[in-house]
């Protein structure tokens, strides 16, 4: 089955940006969307299809996906930012989840 | 506004089953797929399987397979999601989410408000 790997935290300093990596074979021939949770909350999508931004999401969040690797861009990083996020794509009809990065903001 | 209203919190013992619902509103019904995607507690999120309200069609992740029946009420605009032969691992944050293409295309864009399930003797 397909996996997806994040690493388990991301700290970024107030200001700053931060870099969430999802790795998985082949990502870059895959649609990927990103979710950020905040505790006690449901998801919440920011990117989709690799790199566009739903209505709504700040343009401080982007995305990127090539070979092996997508990325999760958030620059200016702000206190709200902090929260759980989740790569995610669609992968022999299953759709699967990355092991999810916690990001804290200093 | 376009909104998913999930069902109440619900506590089985091992062995039952629980059937949580997720009410849609503000958008066309027929014209987007639903998820349902569960979270234990301190874990991560995982896919359960699909459903196309438009004919009933539906796909479920291979852990779920023989346990799991996603129906829809096309009348309420309601879907819903059984778990059957119910175990503490299954206890869990359930939610449903909208999504506009069966293929992967589109993120999950719209997300019910979580329904608790615990499983305790």
């Amino acid at each position: 089955s397909y996996e997806l790997t994040q690493p388990l935290s991301v700290s970024v300093a107030l200001g700053q940006t931060a870099r969430i990596t999802c790795g998985g074979n082949n990502i870059g021939s895959k649609n990927v969307h990103w979710y950020q949770q905040k505790p006690g909350q449901a998801p919440v999508l920011v990117i989709y299809r690799d790199s566009n931004r739903p209505s709504g999401i700040p343009e401080r969040f982007s995305g990127s996906n090539s070979g092996n690797t997508a990325t999760l861009t958030i620059s200016r990083a702000q206190a709200g930012d902090e929260a759980d996020y989740y790569c995610q794509v669609w992968d022999s009809s299953t759709y699967v989840f990355g092991t999810g990065t916690k990001v804290t903001v200093l | 506004q376009v909104q998913l209203v999930q069902s109440g919190a619900e506590v089985k013992k091992p062995g039952a089953s629980v059937k949580v619902s997720c009410k849609a509103s503000g958008y066309t019904f027929t014209s987007y797929y639903m998820h349902w995607v569960r979270q234990a507690p301190g874990q991560g999120l995982e896919w359960m399987g699909i459903i196309n309200p438009s004919g009933g069609s539906t796909s479920y992740a291979q852990k779920f397979q023989g346990r799991v029946t996603m129906t829809r009420d096309t009348s309420t605009s309601t879907v819903y999601m059984e778990l059957s032969s119910l175990r503490s691992e299954d206890t869990a944050v359930y939610y449903c989410a909208r999504v506009g293409d069966w293929g992967g295309r589109n993120g999950m864009d719209v997300w019910g408000q979580g329904t608790t399930v615990t499983v305790s003797s």
